[in-house]
């Protein structure tokens, strides 16, 4: 399969321990976002990289979140001291757009986080 | 701030039934208006990405239409079969062509058999 994947599928942890996922996007594809769900809202952004630049972070983002994308390939997401207010799908997705054509963002299956 | 909505929030239809959702995202600065499908466990899928006024796609039983001067577009699915109960999304790239998407809240469609 050469779609986006995400590990870890499901994560349960204690409030205040750190958690990191890993977005792995489709090889050729330079571009690579975040976005959060929660329940009965639709995906909100978080922060895109293009290649290993990382190019934006949203207000949502606060200092306890980090993101990094080495060498332009796959991505990873830590959260320090993770509250219950982290709970939520945590979607990764990738792309070949840049200029003016847009093109499709590809989705992982995301990573559900819950925080007890 | 930039909203996208979609109605209606929830739809419960009878297999064969033919469904319609709307978007309604803002007219100006428009770059695009994604469409996608999300089935439980599974990723979103995209099923249309739309650019010109008056576009109408087609992927089999789905279709889309785009108005970006009233800023709105509809989602039609003819002949509903148990396989389409899903979220459908729309997006709209709010700062160039390829950045960050905002999403609207999704439409739960369920078909029944």
């Amino acid at each position: 399969d050469t779609g986006v994947s995400q590990n870890p599928r499901h994560k349960i942890t204690k409030r205040g321990q750190n958690v990191t996922f890993r977005c792995d996007p489709i090889s050729e594809h330079n571009r690579l976002y975040w976005y959060r769900q929660t329940l009965g809202q639709g995906p909100e952004f978080l922060t895109y990289f293009q290649n290993e630049a990382q190019l934006e972070k949203s207000r949502l983002l606060s200092d306890r979140f980090s993101a990094e994308r080495p060498k332009g390939s796959f991505s990873t997401l830590e959260i320090q001291r993770t509250e219950q207010g982290d709970s939520a799908m945590y979607l990764c997705a990738s792309s070949t757009g840049l200029g003016m054509v847009p093109y499709e963002q590809y989705f992982g299956p995301g990573t559900r986080l819950t925080v007890t | 701030i930039l909203n996208v909505e979609q109605s209606p929030q929830s739809l419960h239809v009878q297999e064969g039934d033919s469904t319609n959702f709307t978007c309604s995202f803002p007219s100006s600065n428009f770059y695009a208006l994604h469409w996608y499908r999300w089935e439980t466990a599974k990723s979103p899928e995209a099923l249309f990405v739309m650019t010109l006024n008056g576009d109408e796609k087609k992927k089999g039983r789905i279709s889309a239409t785009l108005n970006t001067k009233e800023g709105y577009s509809y989602l039609y699915i003819k002949g509903s079969q148990p396989e389409d109960s899903a979220t459908y999304l729309c997006a709209f790239p709010i700062t160039g062509a390829n950045s960050k998407l905002t999403f609207g809240k999704g439409i739960t469609l369920s078909v029944r058999p």
